[in-house]
């Protein structure tokens, strides 16, 4: 069974960086054909893709946050990692790692983690 | 930016009753649009995807319908666990989702 596990700090301070790690057990992310994600979910607000990487290092940006993300990949760890630059409030959120259902730069998420709470905040 | 417009805002039904949710997109999407429901505290769980695909171990109850611009999800006779946050997402330029429509008793 796949599973994928967020990991990283609840608090952030204005201004600095955030920095994500997805694990994943059950399957590898280097025998896949997937773009793996990672999505965002403010309190109370819609669902915010962020970014996308191939295990082959290939990446898609949310053209909104493309300035001040970054998104890699370890096939050696089987893990993902976001790093979120010159954070502000508006980025506390709920962020999400996710595996899409089919092959494709752009597509749906059948497996998704628990999510991590990174609240913003001096 | 593909923005999705999902109506009503909130849904009020019975256990049993038939739920019809609306999605619309701002430019045509062919029928590159999923469904997804989402539960308090939980991560959104894919129902449907290309606009009529049940994803792996989806009720038959769940269907989706629609193509350009207009798409719904029904839920043909709603279950007590069927009440919950229900969202759209395109994947026909870049991924954006739309802004939820909640179920509820």
């Amino acid at each position: 069974q796949l599973r994928l596990q967020e990991s990283g700090p609840g608090l952030v301070k204005p201004s600095e960086t955030l920095s994500l790690i997805c694990s994943v057990s059950g399957g590898s992310i280097s025998r896949s054909n997937y773009y793996w994600g990672w999505i965002r979910q403010p309190p109370g607000k819609r669902l915010e893709w962020i970014a996308s990487i191939y295990y082959s290092g290939s990446t898609s940006y949310n053209p909104s946050l493309k300035s001040r993300v970054t998104i890699s990949v370890d096939t050696s760890k089987n893990q993902f990692s976001l790093k979120l630059t010159s954070l502000t409030a508006a980025d506390t959120a709920v962020y999400f790692c996710a595996r899409p259902n089919t092959g494709g730069r752009f597509t749906s998420f059948d497996y998704w983690g628990q999510g991590a709470l990174v609240t913003v905040s001096s | 930016e593909i923005v999705l417009t999902q109506s009503p805002a909130t849904l009020s039904l019975s256990p049993g009753e038939r739920a019809t949710l609306s999605c619309r997109a701002s430019q045509s999407i062919r029928n590159f649009l999923a469904w997804y429901q989402q539960k308090p505290g939980q991560a959104p769980r894919l129902l449907i995807y290309d606009a009529s695909n049940r994803a792996s171990g989806i009720p038959a109850r769940f269907s989706g319908s629609g193509s350009g611009t207009d798409f719904t999800l029904t839920i043909s006779s709603l279950e007590p666990e069927d009440f919950a946050l229900y969202y759209c997402q395109q994947r026909s330029n870049w991924l954006t989702f739309g802004g939820g429509t909640k179920v509820e008793i």
